[in-house]
């Protein structure tokens, strides 16, 4: 099966600027997650999705962050405006049901904010 | 927040020998589960045991599960030098949402 694509793969944008993420999960996997890897720490989730609704986006900053997933499928994830924290890497992953399968990771994006 | 907390951060061993890491947590679980992260790639799903399970195997990995003392151990027998990698262990604190820990740093040395 083909597996979880993330893009792009890198990025670098001044703070103040804003950025997209794009994740194409797994097919038939319902539940898509984003998360953030700050260098040297584990994934952070920031906000989950079930089908196309949201089962959990407590940890997502939402004055600046937002996130979609269009017809429960490609899911997108966007900063405005950056900040200079924002620097991590962005893992999109899928499962087939929350927490109870193994979730399936993308590469990830690695986010630069100067 | 993150759950679980692995133990040691940072492990360095010979090729041949056995890779242990632990990982503990707070509160009751339905699963645990680790994840190898090979640098600069996203996360790879080991193995998933449930809370009424205390043991499974994976080829040369074993996992270890102490829901008394909130603790997993995962072994990786005969190291190799593929086997170089990030590890996370991963709990579902019974609200469905995974938290992973900080992770430990596995070197294989040839």
């Amino acid at each position: 099966e083909a597996g979880v694509a993330q893009s792009p793969r890198y990025k670098i944008i001044e703070k103040r600027q804003s950025v997209a993420f794009w994740c194409n999960p797994i097919s038939g996997h319902a539940t898509l997650y984003w998360y953030q890897q700050i260098l040297g720490q584990g994934p952070k989730l920031l906000i989950q999705f079930q089908n196309n609704g949201v089962v959990d986006d407590s940890q997502l900053p939402k004055d600046r962050f937002s996130a979609e997933r269009l017809k429960g499928v490609d899911s997108t994830l966007k900063i405005q405006p950056a900040k200079l924290e924002d620097s991590a890497v962005y893992l999109c992953a899928s499962s087939l049901v929350p927490t109870d399968s193994p979730l399936h990771f993308g590469n990830g994006t690695r986010l630069t904010v100067t | 927040s993150q759950q679980g907390e692995e133990d040691p951060q940072a492990l360095s061993i010979q090729e041949g020998e056995n890779a242990t890491m632990n990982c503990s947590y707070k509160t009751s679980i339905n699963n645990l589960q680790w994840y190898r992260q090979n640098s600069g790639r996203g996360l790879v799903h080991l193995i998933l045991i449930r809370s009424n399970e205390r043991e499974k195997h994976s080829g040369r990995l074993r996992v270890t599960l102490d829901t008394s003392k909130k603790s997993s151990s995962l072994l990786i027998t005969a190291s190799r030098a593929a086997d170089t990698a990030s590890y996370f262990c991963a709990t579902d604190a019974r609200d469905y949402k995974l938290s992973f820990g900080a992770g430990t740093t596995v070197t294989v040395r040839a």
